[in-house]
């Protein structure tokens, strides 16, 4: 069956603009995850849903990023006045969400370069 | 709060050689250890994981057995191969409380990540 899949693959964007990333989990997984991933800072959790709701956003860096989950389904991660510090790989990915010991399969990313 | 320490690359063996990957974590209660694998230009896939103490997990030769006394879960392969080449991922999942809701969630914690160069 189909993976997850994540749109755009790249995004280069300047200073300042606002992004959005696209993330289509597996069909029938309720819960979906944002990561980062970047050299500094290895791999690192962003944000967490539930369904369309969003139980922990501990990880989200700073105020001008945020993330929504339509349908139970689709979810945008938005990043607003992108600084040069949020150029990273964002991952997504999704997983059944009933136990810690369920799998969760990643998508492709998204390459954000800010210049 | 959790962690996941594994040993730093990158490492780089010929083709058959044994492989031990090294990996330790800091967690309370029992949580769930994973090994992903990034291959070049793909993304994070699960290579193998175990859900509690003394559980080995297996997958394309290689094992991983959960310690619980000494809090490790090291990566091992008999003979690599040259498709071997990856970067490996030490994780862990525990159920994290929000502090917004108290729902829980397990988002995974990940080790830095070991670079491994097989050659022929």
């Amino acid at each position: 069956g189909a993976g997850v899949s994540q749109s755009p693959s790249n995004k280069v964007t300047e200073k300042g603009k606002d992004v959005e990333l696209r993330c289509d989990p597996i069909s029938g997984h309720t819960a979906l995850y944002w990561y980062r991933q970047s050299l500094g800072q290895g791999l690192e959790f962003l944000i967490y849903f539930q369904g369309n709701s969003a139980p922990d956003k501990s990880g989200l860096p700073s105020d001008r990023f945020s993330a929504e989950r339509t349908g139970g389904s689709v979810s945008t991660l938005t990043i607003q006045r992108t600084q040069q510090e949020d150029s990273a790989v964002y991952l997504c990915a999704s997983s059944f969400g009933l136990a810690g010991s369920d799998t969760q399969y990643f998508g492709p990313g998204t390459r954000l370069t800010v210049l | 709060g959790n962690s996941v320490t594994q040993m730093e690359g990158p490492v780089t063996l010929s083709e058959e050689a044994f492989l031990t990957i090294n990996c330790t974590y800091t967690a309370t209660g029992y949580p769930s250890l994973f090994w992903y694998v990034q291959y070049p230009g793909e993304g994070l896939q699960l290579l193998l994981k175990a859900t509690k103490a003394d559980d080995k997990g297996s997958n394309k030769g290689f094992e991983a057995t959960y310690r619980k006394e000494t809090t490790s879960f090291h990566l091992e392969k008999g003979s690599v191969q040259v498709s071997d080449s990856a970067v490996y991922f030490c994780a862990l999942t525990q159920r994290q409380s929000s502090t917004y809701s108290g729902a829980g969630s397990y988002q995974l914690t990940f080790g830095k990540g070991t670079k491994l160069s097989v050659i022929p």
